[in-house]
């Protein structure tokens, strides 16, 4: 399956500063990436779907003004958390999208918001 | 979405098979089986998918119902590092969401 990175792997920031999550699709190229956001004791819950060249579909209930996506090339979709909170702490996690409705994900990245 | 109901836990011994079950009865034509497993800590890892036929990989195997309203994930011979929530997902094309849900938390017992 494909290999997705995301950087960084934790961060840990201060209320109200801003903080930009990286995903990359090392060995594919991904036209659809998805981001997602696991509370503790959670499953995953989708975010919003990026699409390359275009804006991203965001779920109902995810703010597009807070949580921006840039999607600028086939290698890579990022997702700034804009004047993050301490409710905004979590783990996100971004997947690319394979043949057959298959995402493969990355280790994901854990939010912490002081 | 066409959603999917799994138990919330298992155990197992090490070294012994494991089925996991999943019930899909409003599964649609189109709609692929996938599964996924997910480590404490970490993101979902794949694991296999279906459409019809019953399919093995490396990882696992996957029975599928006749009437594909249920399917089975088998764990040949389970080990330590195979405890973590397992997840069996409907999606259907490339590109389609995917909606998560509880999944089953396996626990396996040395």
């Amino acid at each position: 399956g494909a290999v997705v990175s995301q950087h960084p792997s934790r961060v840990i920031c201060k209320s109200g500063t801003s903080v930009k999550i990286e995903c990359r699709s090392l060995d594919f190229q991904a036209t659809t990436m998805f981001w997602y956001r696991q509370f503790p004791k959670q499953s995953l819950m989708l975010m919003a779907t990026s699409n390359e060249g275009s804006k991203a579909t965001y779920e109902q209930g995810v703010e597009k003004d807070k949580f921006l996506i840039n999607h600028a090339s086939l290698t890579l979709s990022t997702l700034t958390v804009t004047s993050a909170h301490p409710e905004d702490s979590s783990f996100y996690i971004c997947g690319t999208s394979g043949a057959h409705g298959t995402q493969y994900f990355g280790p994901g990245t854990r939010l912490t918001v002081l | 979405d066409a959603k999917t109901t799994q138990p919330n836990s298992m155990e197992s011994n090490e070294e012994e098979p494991v089925h996991l079950p999943c019930n899909h009865s409003t599964i649609s034509g189109t709609d692929y089986i996938h599964w996924y497993r997910q480590l404490p800590s970490q993101g979902p890892e794949y694991v296999i998918h279906g459409l019809t036929s019953n399919v093995n990989n490396r990882m696992a195997s996957l029975a599928i119902a006749e009437d594909r309203k249920s399917s089975t994930l088998i764990l040949h011979r389970a080990t330590l590092r195979d405890a973590a929530v397992y997840y069996c997902i409907l999606g259907e094309t490339s590109g389609s969401r995917l909606t998560f849900g509880e999944g089953t938390q396996l626990t396996v017992n040395p």
